[in-house]
């Protein structure tokens, strides 16, 4: 079945700063999300992004389908980005497969 | 607002006695799907399904049961909760199963079973 890899799988950022996490997926596909999960569980929608970019506020992301990958930009870090970092796809049955997430914490 | 509600938030309850989580989403979606998130073992699908009277297995589908009798709703019911059943439950929808169909989760239940 598919595989999905993140790195790093933890990060600690000071307020202000830049990141970059990474999904590597080991099948051809084409429904790639990135989820947030806060500190309350809540798993919050990021981006649907099967290829190209897409740029949301201080986020951004890229996929490069053809190469099996998929990169989230957070920039400008704010103590409320705290959390853990999903990617995930879908496989033909519909099932989402996730990578097992990056953790990120940012510090005032 | 799009939205796919879950009901409750948590619940705390004893070992056998019967619990329904429910889950309604208001997008027409046919893919509705239940997955369990444990520490050290990721998010596990337990059942989905595919339209109405459509229903299947997961990955973890022991203990569990659902029904999908209207388009909008796919309650998990567990019938005797035990403790290994203690879990942050998610719902998701998605329009269906193919490429282009982007997967909406509802707020997540924190059930613990003692």
């Amino acid at each position: 079945g598919i595989q999905v890899e993140q790195s790093p799988p933890d990060l600690i950022l000071q307020e202000g700063a830049n990141s970059t996490l990474r999904c590597n997926f080991s099948d051809s596909v084409n429904n790639l999300q990135w989820f947030h999960q806060n500190p309350w569980g809540q798993l919050i929608n990021l981006f649907y992004i099967p290829s190209g970019t897409k740029q949301n506020g201080r986020l951004s992301a890229t996929t490069v389908a053809t190469e099996r990958y998929s990169l989230l930009y957070i920039s400008s870090s704010q103590t409320t980005d705290s959390g853990v970092y999903f990617c995930a796809v879908r496989n033909q049955g519909g099932k989402l497969i996730f990578g097992q997430g990056t953790e990120l914490s940012v510090k005032p | 607002e799009a939205q796919v509600t879950q009901n409750p938030r948590y619940l705390i309850t004893v070992t056998g006695k019967k619990l329904t989580v429910t889950c309604s989403q208001n997008m027409n979606h046919e893919y509705m799907s239940w997955y369990r998130q444990d520490p050290g073992l990721g998010l596990r699908q337990i059942y989905y399904s595919m339209n109405v009277e459509v229903t299947d297995k997961g990955d973890v589908p022991e203990g569990y049961k659902v029904s999908r009798k209207e388009k909008r709703n796919f309650p998990l019911i567990l019938e005797s909760p035990s403790p290994n059943q203690t879990s942050l439950y998610f719902c998701a929808s998605a329009l269906g199963t193919g490429g282009g169909t982007e997967a909406f989760f509802g707020q997540g239940t924190r059930l613990t079973v003692v």
